[in-house]
């Protein structure tokens, strides 16, 4: 079965400072893990995707992430937060492209 | 290019009521799926479809049915409206192969 945990449903940084989202995984086999933005009344947007070609991987509005296989990791970072990060952040998991299996979010505030 | 479009954005209705939630999309995509989100639970999996005139239940599908006579289309249904169905309702498309998920803006649905 799949799963994905996000430590720490609530995240607050200074702007400026790194962003560290947390995202574990747990599967059977090698699986594509996605990260998803939701911005207030919106919808998930992608951040960024990992389909198994390099391990790190970046995405939109200078986040990236890194498969670490050997810690069932794929979290996601940025050297500098900025306000208009303030959103939900999802980890998802898919092993066979057709069923998605999300994480419970991590709210992220900045603080400036 | 509308992506994924949801009808209606809110809703308002009484214990024991029926509605149906109106999903299109113009990608030309093969998957489909419907999820519903509450605070600190994520995203919960309703049902999804894999194709034009297929369905399938996913994680939460009690108190729900599905059709999708058109490719385009995924109508998600309320039988008996509940309480407990008080929800942000976000309907996803998807294409085949490793490809992420598109959402919609969601319907938010309350129940009395």
């Amino acid at each position: 079965a799949q799963s994905v945990t996000q430590l720490g449903s609530h995240v607050s940084v200074s702007e400026g400072a790194l962003v560290l989202l947390r995202c574990n995984y747990s599967s059977s086999v090698p699986p594509y893990l996605f990260w998803y933005v939701q911005y207030p009344n919106q919808g998930l947007q992608l951040l960024l995707k990992y389909t198994s070609a390099a391990t790190l991987v970046k995405g939109i509005n200078g986040f990236e992430a890194e498969f670490k296989k050997s810690e069932t990791s794929f979290h996601l970072t940025k050297p500098s937060a900025h306000m208009s990060d303030a959103a939900e952040y999802f980890c998802a998991v898919s092993k066979a492209g057709n069923q998605f299996y999300f994480g419970t979010g991590t709210s992220l505030t900045v603080i400036p | 290019n509308a992506g994924v479009t949801q009808t209606p954005k809110f809703r308002v209705l009484k214990t024991g009521q029926s509605m149906t939630l109106l999903c299109a999309q113009d990608m030309n995509h093969e998957y489909m799926y419907w999820y519903r989100q509450d605070p600190g639970m994520g995203l919960r999996l309703i049902h999804y479809s894999v194709g034009e005139g297929t369905t399938a239940k996913g994680e939460v599908p009690d108190g729900y049915n599905v059709s999708r006579l058109k490719k385009q289309n995924f109508l998600l249904g309320l039988e008996s409206a509940a309480p407990s169905q008080t929800s942000v309702y976000f309907c996803a498309s998807k294409g085949t192969g490793n490809q992420p998920q598109h959402f919609g803006d969601g319907t938010r649905l309350s129940i009395l």
